[in-house]
């Protein structure tokens, strides 16, 4: 069966402080990867996503980046955080091709508290 | 373009009471429709989805959901409600154009007094 498993769970940094966030999925090959935001009172905020190695598309310019090394790793950074990136952020895969329903599958999430 | 809109930022009910939370859709294409549930400080978890079977969907812990194509919704009901129903919900739409990405509501905090 396929997971996907993201860590820090919980992460405490100061303004300006560099960050990486990791995405792992394991049971399933050539997965599109994404990385969403909640902030509060604010819903699901798509950051990126990537349809494979290398491949990075963002949604919104923002003070993030990502990367996607391998075929099954996500990683969000930042190298000087603003207290503006705070929240809850969420990886998530979906399977391509066929039959395909457009179904996330989410990772547990890392609470980001920038002070 | 595709949209999702969940009437309601906070619904309250009582233990035992009827659920709905309300979900209405804007696709230009037929859709898939799913309903998403986050507890605190996790991440979501699939309640049910509709991909062009029945237009009456069962899904986990009780909750189901009706797809009116009329009404362009896809409301969400459980008959009885439970405290540990108690969750933030997002109905999210599909078209599976490009990337195949979701498109979400703003969710519905579900309260659930004893």
């Amino acid at each position: 069966s396929q997971t996907i498993h993201q860590w820090p769970a919980t992460l405490v940094q100061p303004v300006g402080s560099p960050l990486s966030l990791e995405c792992t999925v394991e049971g399933t090959s050539n997965p599109n990867l994404y990385w969403y935001r909640q902030a509060a009172g604010r819903g699901l905020q798509l950051l990126f996503y990537s349809v494979g190695i290398g491949q990075i598309s963002s949604e919104v310019p923002q003070n993030l980046s990502a990367s996607r090394p391998q075929d099954r790793q996500f990683i969000l950074s930042s190298k000087k955080l603003l207290l503006s990136d705070s929240g809850f952020y969420l990886c998530a895969w979906t399977k391509r091709g066929a039959p395909n329903t457009g179904e996330l599958f989410f990772g547990e999430g890392s609470r980001l508290t920038v002070l | 373009a595709q949209s999702v809109t969940q009437l309601g930022s906070h619904v309250s009910v009582s233990e035992g009471a009827l659920v709905l939370l309300r979900c209405n859709y804007s696709s230009s294409v037929p859709p898939y429709l799913f309903w998403y549930v986050q507890y605190p400080n996790q991440g979501l978890q699939l309640l049910l989805k509709y991909t062009s079977a029945a237009t009456l969907v069962k899904g986990i812990n009780g909750f189901e959901a009706e797809f009116k194509k009329s009404e362009t919704s896809f409301h969400l009901t459980k008959p009885s409600a439970h405290m540990s129903d108690a969750a933030e919900y997002f109905c999210a739409v599909s078209e599976l154009s490009g990337y195949s990405t979701l498109t979400f509501g703003k969710g519905t905090m579900l309260l659930v007094s004893p």
